[in-house]
């Protein structure tokens, strides 16, 4: 099956503690996103990569940080410079950059603060 | 982009046609109008995509003026399971420099009752 997976659905992280999101597309897609959405809010940009080795700050990014060697996965690191990291992360791909291309969502990983 | 208004909430019941409108004053001339459907702690996925007058496909219709500032998305006979939220983004064609970023809202709560 295609499609964009996330690991791990659930994800807990210590004070000052790095944590890492995974995200693999298998749709061959050049263009990747990470978003953030906190209860009853829309999704926010944290960053985007529009091909291997390249990415952009969203509106969102500090705390966070992504890497895109590799065009299928494209992981996100929470760092402990992001005070408040709860919130449901998602990741998502489309064929090419812009808003007229249909992006296709991951199911999620939610992250809670221990 | 153009920044989106919708209503926060909507109430129907099984079987009624459910039409929820957003409003987009500054849309521009190469901005296309999009409406993705969110289940609880799911990611989004695309329902619906269209530029002028009326667009539908098997799953809603969507309905835009000629003067293009609002536009309606029509769900018809909807199903306990339509019951999710909707949101209505508003942005144009890839081009050089186009980030691909959408701006979700805080969308539509639609409820369907039985």
């Amino acid at each position: 099956d295609g499609g964009i997976t996330q690991s791990p659905k659930y994800l807990f992280r210590k004070e000052g503690q790095n944590v890492t999101l995974s995200c693999e597309q298998n749709l061959n897609h050049d263009a990747m996103y990470w978003y953030r959405q906190d209860p009853g809010q829309g999704l926010r940009l944290i960053y985007y990569s529009q091909i291997v080795n390249d990415f952009q700050k969203g509106d969102i990014a500090e705390g966070y940080s992504v890497s895109r060697e590799k065009k299928e996965s494209f992981p996100l690191t929470v760092t402990s410079a992001q005070k408040n990291p709860t919130a449901f992360y998602l990741c998502a791909s489309s064929e090419g950059a812009g808003a007229l291309k249909t992006q296709y969502f991951g199911p999620g990983t939610r992250l809670l603060v221990l | 982009l153009a920044k989106t208004t919708q209503p926060i909430s909507m109430d129907s019941y099984e079987g009624q046609e459910v039409n929820i409108t957003c409003s987009h004053n500054n849309i521009a001339t190469n901005d296309y109008i999009t409406w993705y459907q969110q289940f609880p702690s799911q990611g989004p996925r695309f329902i619906i995509q269209g530029y002028k007058t009326k667009v539908t496909n098997e799953v809603a219709s969507l309905f835009i003026p000629a003067d293009r500032k609002s536009s309606t998305l029509s769900l018809p006979r909807v199903s306990l399971s339509d019951t999710a939220v909707y949101y209505c983004l508003v942005g144009d064609m890839a081009g050089s420099g186009n980030t691909g970023k959408l701006i979700f809202g805080q969308g539509t709560t639609l409820q369907v009752k039985p």
